[in-house]
């Protein structure tokens, strides 16, 4: 089943402006986490937030969480076109391990 | 870093074919995950492993099932593969909530 929807499924920009996608969930969660692949390949973990964190931050990326709306920003400062690729949220419930991914975003960065 | 390799990057295999797909891992993980990728749908977990010899049916089992014999190898198996099953297919481990993923395999069924 699909935990999160996101937000919007496709965004295009500029190199050097922001990028920002949204995630929805349905369930309590333990923590969330923000994925990248690029196109054909495996997912590479971003950062993950944990239920009790509000904001953070590793280098260009700023993840937020609003456990009351259940839902998550991920922001992409100054971005490049090494950036282009789809992003995937991914929750885990309380007391599980396993990953429920949302349907992702495709960004594409234009030179 | 932890590395975790899928046996086959393509994969083309025939209606009816038995199918095994191989996922191993390097840094001693409890768990480990399939997951099936399609357009429009995201990824979706078939089964996964908390231990040797233990197995969890995950959202979309039909079709398949699993081995993991020993903790670092932990495989797919399409037991009479249809088209249907045509897919990206990945593979993921972790200790705690730090997840690895292979590079996948591109399986298509003909």
């Amino acid at each position: 089943s699909q935990q999160g929807e996101e937000d919007p499924q496709a965004l295009s920009i500029q190199e050097g402006e922001n990028a920002t996608m949204n995630c929805s969930y349905k369930t309590s969660i333990n923590n969330l986490q923000w994925y990248r692949q690029n196109s054909g390949r495996g997912l590479v973990h971003l950062i993950l937030i944990r239920s009790n964190e509000r904001e953070k931050h590793s280098g260009r990326l700023r993840v937020t969480l609003d456990t009351s709306k259940k839902s998550s920003s991920l922001l992409i400062t100054a971005s490049r076109a090494a950036d282009t690729a789809s992003y995937f949220c991914a929750t885990v419930s309380r007391g599980f391990q396993k990953l429920v991914f949302g349907t992702g975003t495709r960004l594409l960065v234009s030179p | 870093d932890v590395k975790v390799t899928q046996s086959s990057r393509y994969l083309v295999k025939r209606t009816g074919e038995k199918v095994f797909l191989e996922c191993v891992q390097d840094m001693d993980h409890e768990n480990m995950f399939w997951y099936r990728q399609d357009p429009g749908l995201g990824l979706r977990l078939i089964y996964f492993s908390y231990d040797v010899k233990m197995k969890e049916k995950g959202d979309i089992p039909e079709g398949y099932s699993v081995s993991r014999e020993k903790k670092e190898r932990f495989s797919l198996i399409l037991e009479s593969a249809s088209t249907n099953q045509t897919s990206m297919y990945l593979c993921a481990s972790s200790l705690d909530y730090g997840y690895t993923f292979g590079s996948g395999t591109r399986l298509t069924v003909v």
